[in-house]
């Protein structure tokens, strides 16, 4: 059975520093990796995505996350925060071969301070 | 190209009740899946159609359930409604593949199912 796992619920950050999201699996095969964003009334939109090619990947609005297969985790990052980047973000997980089901860590909910 | 939809958007029912919820995906999406989002729950998959087929199954009581059409749109049923059923629930579709790019899921706005 696959599970995710994100630390911290709420995170709190100030405009213009680092963002880090921490998220961690477990799957007994290689996994596909998602990070989405949700923002109020709104449902989720991808971020990014690791798919076994390169462990550093680079998604929209400046977010990166870093495939570790030795720590199970897929953290994500963004250098520099900005107010629009307030939102809750999910990290999921999939088998891939086992059909499209997601596998959603709790979320995590950004604030950020002026 | 349109994203997915799903109407409709806001629904209040009450204990007992049935209701349908409806999910247009992506054009040439061929697989449709069903989430449940709730506050102490988190999103939870209920399942996933491909090619009209159940493809995936969450572990949800027999009153879920779902179809989809020859045109890849989707319907899900929540009979005999109870208070706990009260959730967001968000579709989303994809290319139907399992690797790569064709197992993206993209997500429709949600249903806001409030039961009283």
């Amino acid at each position: 059975a696959q599970s995710v796992t994100q630390l911290g619920s709420h995170v709190s950050v100030s405009e213009g520093a680092l963002v880090l999201l921490r998220c961690n699996y477990s799957s007994s095969v290689p996994p596909y990796l998602f990070w989405y964003v949700q923002y109020p009334n709104q449902g989720l939109q991808l971020l990014l995505k690791y798919t076994s090619a390169a462990t550093l990947v680079k998604g929209i609005n400046g977010f990166e996350a870093e495939f570790k297969k030795s720590e199970t985790s897929f953290h994500l990052t963004k250098p520099s925060a900005h107010m629009s980047d307030a939102a809750e973000y999910f990290c999921a997980v999939t088998r891939g071969a086992a059909g499209n089901k997601l596998t959603f860590g709790g979320g995590t909910r950004v604030l950020v301070k002026p | 190209k349109a994203g997915v939809t799903q109407t409709p958007r806001y629904l209040i029912k009450t204990r007992g009740q049935q209701v349908t919820l409806s999910c247009s995906p992506i054009s040439g999406h061929r697989s449709v899946s069903w989430y449940q989002q709730t506050p102490g729950q988190g999103l939870q998959f209920l399942f996933e159609y491909f090619s009209e087929t159940q493809r995936n199954k969450g572990n949800f009581p027999g009153r879920f359930s779902g179809r989809q059409f020859s045109n890849s749109r989707s319907e899900m049923n929540v009979s005999t409604l109870e208070l706990g059923d009260s959730a967001l629930y968000l579709c989303a579709s994809s290319l139907g593949g399992t690797s790569g790019s064709h197992n993206e899921q993209f997500f429709g706005p949600g249903t806001r199912l409030t039961v009283l």
